[in-house]
């Protein structure tokens, strides 16, 4: 079946825009997460689902960064006036349940300029 | 909060010698320890995991070891093919039983298998 995916693959914006990046999880699955990987790191940890409601949001490194999963399904993650630092690859993954494999999607590469 | 190491950051094997990555981690209260492959440009793919309560699990020429005593658990590849070359990441979560799914990641290791 299909994986998770993510629009856009790459994004290129200026200092100071809004950007939001879309994740699309697998059929069924009702946790979601977002990840932020910077060059040469692991995944960090932005936010977790669990169904429509943000379950854990710890991540987040500021109210720059926003994420919504109103359906329960596909989420949007929104980040405000975007700073040179956001810049990194933005990862989705989706889970079919709590404490089950996470599934990763290919990624937002977000290039702030 | 969690805080995962894993050593080292670079391994270089001759083909089909085996390679071992080690992992350590700061919260007792974890017990799921997922291991992730990461390809050149491409998303990450878990490869093998492992919870709690079990000590070691394997998967044809993959294999890992829990020590919860000790706070630490490793991969091990044998056999190593060229295709095996990528970063690999190791992982901890506290599960859902803390309601606490979010999983943190080690630094990860760059795998470069010398034909």
């Amino acid at each position: 079946g299909a994986g998770v995916s993510q629009t856009p693959s790459n994004k290129v914006t200026e200092k100071g825009k809004y950007v939001e990046l879309r994740c699309d999880p697998i059929s069924g699955h009702t946790a979601l997460y977002w990840y932020r990987q910077s060059l040469g790191q692991g995944p960090e940890f932005l936010i977790y689902f669990q169904g429509t409601g943000a379950a854990d949001d710890s991540g987040l490194p500021n109210d720059r960064f926003f994420a919504v999963r109103p359906e329960g399904s596909v989420s949007t993650l929104k980040i405000q006036r975007t700073e040179r630092g956001d810049s990194a690859v933005y990862l989705c993954a989706s889970s079919l349940g709590d404490g089950d494999t996470q599934y990763f999607g290919p990624g937002t590469r977000l290039t702030v300029l | 909060g969690e805080n995962v190491e894993q050593h080292p950051s670079t391994l270089s094997v001759q083909e089909g010698d085996s390679a071992v990555i080690k992992c350590t981690y700061s919260d007792s209260a974890s017990n799921y320890f997922p291991w992730y492959k990461q390809e050149l440009g491409k998303r990450p793919q878990l490869i093998i995991d492992i919870r709690s309560n079990v000590g070691e699990k394997k998967d044809q020429r993959i294999a890992v070891t829990l020590n919860k005593t000790a706070k630490h658990f490793s991969l091990h590849i044998t056999e190593t093919q060229p295709e095996d070359s990528a970063v690999y990441f190791c992982a901890a979560s506290k599960g859902s039983n803390f309601g606490n799914e979010k999983l943190t990641f080690g630094t990860g290791t760059r795998l470069t298998i010398i034909p």
